[in-house]
């Protein structure tokens, strides 16, 4: 069964902390991506990934940066936390092989909340 | 650039009702997918179809049902009979070539959070 998994379902941080969010799939996808979704706004995406160390920026990069080091796991990172970063975050990852055809397989999402 | 319109943002229904979600998309690919997720309060989205450009043909799949009209960029979705397990939020997505990268972004309408009431 497709799994993608991340590390936190519940996060909260004070401003200013540096923050991590880490995603794991054991699909053994090439695309890995990262969105935030925020109420009346949908999904937007921040990063994405289509190989090891390789990165993309989305929609709404700025504040974050992203980590791909290996293939299953790609992480998210808020260098200095701030409160308009509260938000739910979502990893999602997709085979490489076919383009736009594959659906992407998503987490269950982080609630990250910055005070 | 690519837009996926959901005009309804909250819809309420009475169980067993049939409910239609609206989807209107804009690109200027002429290959491109489309997909419907939906999220339920545990918040994880689960794929529920996708339906490529040149396929025009309607879907159904027991109680779930699209109806794509290419003509009008419209990608809507059906549920009959509705239940209370329907109740979630519904969203439309585009994928399209995205220049300069090998991968294709999904552009994600805002949502339509239904509610089905017992």
């Amino acid at each position: 069964d497709v799994k993608v998994t991340q590390s936190s379902r519940y996060l909260v941080k004070r401003t200013g902390e540096k923050v991590f969010l880490e995603c794991v799939q054991d699909m053994d996808h090439e695309n890995m991506f990262w969105y935030r979704q925020d109420p009346g706004l949908g999904l937007r995406l921040i990063y994405f990934s289509y190989d090891v160390k390789m990165k993309e920026k989305g929609d709404i990069p700025e504040g974050y940066s992203v980590s791909r080091e290996k293939k299953e796991r790609f992480s998210l990172i808020l260098e200095s936390a701030s409160t308009n970063q509260t938000s739910m975050y979502l990893c999602a990852s997709r085979p490489g092989t076919s383009g736009p055809y594959n659906e992407q397989f998503f987490g269950p999402g982080t609630r990250l909340t910055v005070l | 650039a690519q837009k996926v319109t959901q005009a309804q943002t909250e819809i309420s229904v009475v169980e067993k009702e049939d409910v239609t979600l609206d989807c209107v998309y804009e690109t200027r690919d002429t290959t491109y997918y489309l997909f419907w997720y939906k999220q339920p309060p545990s918040g994880e989205l689960v794929f529920l179809i996708r339906r490529n450009s040149f396929d025009e043909q309607n879907e159904i799949s027991g109680r779930y049902s699209w109806n794509f009209q290419k003509s009008t960029s419209s990608f809507n979705f059906t549920i009959t009979a509705s239940q209370v397990v329907d109740s979630a939020v519904y969203f439309c997505a585009l994928s399209a070539p995205y220049s300069g990268a090998g991968s294709y972004q999904l552009t994600f309408g805002k949502g339509t959070k239904l509610s089905v009431i017992p």
